[in-house]
Order: structure tokens, then sequence, then C-alpha cells
């Protein structure tokens, strides 16, 4: 089967940074995405690694090791609109569909 | 502008009613997908379509039913058979990169 394990909440100060991190499981792997889920709003896609190394996009920051199964979520300079759920997910072995992680909820202190 | 666009916003359901949620996208995908969301929770796959007239039953398909006769619409409805509707259900798209999904603003369907 699939499987994404990553924290229920972080709490960060504003200005500081934050890595989300993410586990996987599964039996064939296409790459990591993220996505950012706002409180009453819809998921917005952040990133996507299918290889192994840190892709830099402004703030946000996303890591992919596979040989370890990991991956991570940096956003830097955090701002109070940066709190949110965010989203682990990964394609399944099908190549049919995307399988999410339960969520991390960040929340930001002034 | 391009997108993906779910009505109602909010919908009332009664005890033992079917009801419909719409999702219509101009993005060209072929994928289109129902997730249900429930509050502090993940995302649920409940249906998916790769192409017209194709679709396949989800993590939680029971209690649901889609239809795929349009490229751009991929309606979802709730039957009396499901007895928890209350959620937020989003729908999305993808294109040839299936891991970058756009959302619609979602549902929230709540029973009376």
């Amino acid at each position: 089967g699939q499987s994404l394990e990553q924290p229920s909440e972080v709490t960060a100060v504003e200005g500081a940074i934050v890595q989300i991190n993410c586990t996987y499981q599964t039996s064939g792997f296409y790459g990591l995405s993220w996505y950012q889920q706002h409180d009453g709003g819809a998921p917005t896609f952040l990133s996507y690694n299918a290889l192994d190394g840190l892709e830099e996009t402004g703030r946000f920051s996303s890591f992919l090791s596979r040989s370890d199964s990991y991956g991570y979520l940096l956003l830097q300079e955090l701002q109070m609109k940066d709190s949110a759920s965010y989203f682990c997910a990964v394609m399944s072995s099908s190549a049919s569909k995307i399988i999410f992680g339960s969520g991390t909820r960040l929340s930001i202190r002034p | 502008d391009g997108g993906i666009t779910q009505s109602p916003k909010y919908l009332f359901r009664k005890e033992g009613q079917n009801v419909t949620l719409s999702c219509e996208q101009n993005l060209n995908h072929d994928a289109m997908y129902w997730y249900r969301q429930d509050p502090g929770q993940g995302l649920r796959l409940i249906y998916y379509s790769q192409i017209v007239n194709d679709f396949q039953k989800g993590d939680i398909a029971e209690g649901y039913s889609v239809s795929r006769e349009k490229k751009e619409s991929f309606p979802l409805t709730v039957t009396s058979a499901q007895k928890n509707p209350t959620a937020f259900y989003l729908c999305a798209s993808s294109g040839t990169t299936k891991e970058t999904q756009y959302f619609g603003p979602g549902t929230r369907l709540l029973v009376l």
C-alpha cells in the first residue's frame, strides 16, 4: 500500500524559518508534491520534486531524498498569511491518482 | 480566465434526498477528481475520471455517483445512501502532470 506521514501541527514565529517533514511508503514512486490550504479555502499547488535535491520558489523550498523516502517543505521569512494547512502527496502506483497526507497545520505567532 | 468552478457554494440536503454538485473546468484537462474533506481532516478521494465516458471509484465511493459525459464537466451526486454527507466537497483536475492538481473553490454540503 501507500502511506504518507507528516506532523499534525507545527507552530512558528513570524519572520522565522519552519520545516514541515513528510515520509512516504509507496510501491512505485514518481515524485512528491506539496499543497497549501487556508481555512475554508481550496488547496493550491506549491511544488513538485521528482529528483533528489532542493527546489526553491521564492520564500518556499521543497526537498526530496528518494533513498530515504523523505521530503520536506521549508518556509522562510514566515508571514502571518502563511498560517494554513500543508499537505504532501505522492502519485499512486497505478499513476492514475495522487494520495494526500493528512496535513500539517502551521500556526504562526507574532 | 482558465480555472475550475463549483456550484453551489453551499448546499442543503433533506433526509432521503439526492443532490448534485456541479464541477466545470476550462483548462482542457483530461483528468478530474472529487474529494471529500471533513473538518480538520485531509482529502479523501471519492471518484476520479481520466477521460470522457470513463471513471473509477476512489477510497470512499459508497453513497456517491458521478458521470463524465463531457470533458469539461464532472458532476457528483450525493445519494440518500450516503448517511453522513455533511462535508466540504472539492473538485480538481490535472493535465499531463497528474501530480499538479488544480482545485475548485469547493461546495459545503449540510444536512437539514
